[in-house]
């Protein structure tokens, strides 16, 4: 079955340590998303890529970093530098066409200790 | 910018009872809209969408009607089941006059629902 899986589902982690989210997806699509999902606050995006080798900030990028090596395969990284980095974590792809819907993965869920 | 906004929650209903959660936004361009809804742990799953004014999504139910006059897409449904309770979202997608996308979904704050048996 195509989608999109995020791994690991839950994650601690200690103060001053970098982390990093996978996010994969077999639907053969060509932009990728990480957004954060912090409780009465909705989604905000962290950032986005449209093509391999690309990649755009989104809204709240800074303490995060992201690569795009492959079409396929869109890592995130949460860094030492975020002051708040306790989250849901969601990972979402498009199609090239279309009116521009989402999909999106189960979604991962950080804790810092 | 594009900004969407969501009636406050939660909203709390017995079994049977008819839905309403309203969605208005602001936008540039031809917006797409849709509702998305996001069960408790998981992520979130397309409910319904419209991409252009009058045009009516519905799945499971559920409908919404995009109104270009009153900039809104409210989500309406007339039974609902213990089995909705989850949070709602309502989201556009900007498009240009071609109807291509801009690529960036905008989303509401979300709407908790819970019904009760």
């Amino acid at each position: 079955d195509g989608g999109i899986t995020q791994s690991p589902k839950y994650l601690f982690r200690k103060e001053g340590q970098n982390v990093t989210l996978s996010c994969e997806q077999n639907l053969n699509h060509d932009a990728m998303y990480w957004y954060r999902q912090d409780p009465g606050q909705g989604l905000r995006l962290i950032y986005y890529s449209q093509i391999v080798n690309d990649f755009q900030k989104g809204d709240i990028a800074e303490g995060y970093s992201v690569s795009r090596e492959k079409k396929e395969s869109f890592p995130l990284t949460v860094t030492s530098a975020q002051k708040n980095p306790t989250a849901f974590y969601l990972c979402a792809s498009r199609p090239g066409t279309g009116y521009g819907e989402l999909f999106f993965g189960e979604g991962s869920r950080l804790t810092v200790l | 910018g594009n900004s969407v906004t969501q009636m406050e929650g939660p909203v709390t209903l017995s079994e049977e009872a008819f839905l309403t959660i309203n969605c208005t936004y602001t936008a540039t361009g031809y917006p797409s809209l849709f509702w998305y809804v996001q069960y408790p742990g998981e992520g979130l799953q397309l409910l319904l969408k419209a991409t252009k004014a009058d045009d009516k999504g519905s799945n499971k139910g559920f409908e919404a009607t995009y109104r270009k006059e009153t900039t809104s897409f409210h989500l309406e449904k007339g039974s609902v089941q213990v089995s909705d309770s989850a949070v709602y979202f309502c989201a556009l997608s900007g498009t240009n006059a071609g109807g291509t996308s801009y690529g960036k979904l905008t989303f509401g704050q979300g709407t908790i629902l819970t019904v009760h048996p």
